[in-house]
């Protein structure tokens, strides 16, 4: 599909162990972005990157929480050692690239999710 | 720090009523701020962004300035409008900062 594509779409973990979420973005997006969307509340940014480049880390609650973008395309995060309060959605989100310039490049195209629960 | 607040966790209205939500923010730039929707069992979609300012869906949004807000409006909702609503916005410092969400529920 020409989506964003995000799996597993649901993910049981007991505590402790370490788990590996994975993000396919659009074809030709540069941009990549990780949330975590806690229930009830909006998505809090986690981390972006522009190709492999992870530009922006500051969203990552621990470093337990790890993301990578080997080449510039798949994005793979991964948690360690979870813990109950990991439990949430995870979203990626994809885009052709920020610019200041152009907002229509800033439009951010959203996979359904990873539910992760902790037990 | 940038911040986006949205005051209405939950927003009723009747089919046909004007609708209004409200979303604030602090940002000490010129912000870039967005529209996304939810709607039951579908993945988040971007409903409008202030700077095309185009209409979609009936639903339109200004950005005020001084009073650092870009509520979403639209005159006459319907039933399918039901969803949860984010307000979100650019920071050019290259992430995304979006607001708690606003669920709309449309009574027939």
């Amino acid at each position: 599909g020409a989506g964003v594509s995000q799996s597993p779409r649901y993910k049981v973990a007991k505590r402790g162990q370490d788990v590996a979420l994975r993000c396919d973005p659009i074809s030709g997006h540069v941009s990549l972005f990780w949330y975590q969307q806690a229930l009830g509340q909006g998505p809090e940014f986690l981390t972006y990157f522009q190709n492999e480049a992870q530009l922006d880390k500051s969203g990552l609650p621990s470093d337990r929480f790890f993301a990578e973008r080997p080449e510039g395309s798949v994005s793979t995060l991964k948690i360690q050692r979870t813990q109950q309060e990991d439990s949430a959605v995870y979203l990626c989100a994809s885009s052709f690239r920020l610019d200041r310039g152009d907002s229509a490049k800033n439009i951010q195209y959203f996979g359904a999710g990873t539910r992760l629960s902790v037990l | 720090a940038q911040r986006v607040t949205q005051p209405e966790k939950l927003l009723s209205v009747f089919k046909g009523a004007p609708v209004e939500l409200k979303c604030n923010y602090s940002y000490s730039g010129s912000p870039e701020l967005f529209w996304y929707v939810q709607y039951s069992r579908q993945r988040l979609q971007l409903l409008l962004r202030h700077i095309s300012r185009e209409s979609i869906k009936g639903f339109t949004a200004d950005l005020n300035k001084g009073e650092t807000s870009f509520h979403l409006k639209k005159p006459f909702a319907q039933e399918e409008d039901s969803a949860m609503y984010y307000c979100a916005l650019l920071n050019y410092g290259q992430n995304f900062v979006f607001g708690p969400g606003t669920r709309l529920s449309v009574l027939p």
